[in-house]
């Protein structure tokens, strides 16, 4: 069954620094990953998405993920955090068709001035 | 501006009362979906359309019903059946064929069931 894991429930970074938010996949064929991200009392917005090709992927506010088929990972990365990326992130997969999105449980990023 | 409307977005109702939240969408999508979001469990799906006329059950339809008589539309009834109904509800669309992944979600409605 295809799924995805997010193994941190929070994650805090100091605005300048780095910031990676982590996700692993469960998939049988090739992986359609995705990044939304959700501000408070609001909907999903889409960030960027990994289909094939390039295993980095560059997508919206300057956030990029990096595909990693050995470690079935795809982490969400930016280089340097500002205090208005604090908000809940989550990884999605495609299951099966029909734009059909299995999310993992979120991880919220908190990012202190 | 083309987008997703969620209404209402904040909702209580007694308990064994039917509720039925609205979602119209004017980016003619073919592909219409409900998600239930609940704290620290993702977003789980409902039931899903790809054309007017047409849905299927999701992972979590049980107490749940949907029409799509347009394709604007694609309305969600919460029914007395569903045992833990109080969420967020998140609807969403795409454009149909291929799996671009890419869903535009509305605003969301919460319902508190008392």
């Amino acid at each position: 069954a295809q799924s995805v894991a997010q193994p941190e429930d929070q994650v805090n970074v100091a605005e300048g620094n780095p910031l990676t938010v982590k996700c692993t996949y469960s998939v049988s064929g090739n992986p359609y990953l995705f990044w939304y991200v959700q501000y408070p009392n609001r909907g999903l917005q889409f960030l960027l998405k990994y289909i094939t090709g390039d295993n980095l992927v560059k997508g919206s506010y300057g956030f990029e993920a990096e595909f990693n088929k050995s470690q079935t990972s795809f982490h969400l990365k930016k280089p340097s955090a500002l205090v208005s990326d604090s908000a809940l992130y989550f990884c999605a997969v495609v299951r099966g068709s029909y734009n059909k999105l299995i999310f993992g449980a979120g991880t919220r990023l908190a990012v202190h001035p | 501006d083309g987008g997703i409307t969620q209404s209402p977005k904040y909702l209580f109702r007694k308990e064994g009362q039917n509720v039925t939240l609205s979602c119209e969408q004017n980016l003619n999508h073919d592909a219409m979906y409900w998600y239930r979001q609940d704290p620290g469990q993702g977003l789980r799906l409902i039931y899903y359309s790809q054309i007017v006329n047409d849905f299927q059950k999701g992972d979590i339809a049980e107490g749940y019903s949907v029409s799509r008589e347009k394709k604007e539309s694609f309305p969600l009834t919460v029914t007395s059946a569903q045992k833990n109904p109080t969420a967020f509800y998140l609807c969403a669309s795409s454009t149909s064929g291929g799996n671009t992944g890419e869903l535009f979600f509305g605003e969301g409605s919460r319902l508190t069931v008392l």
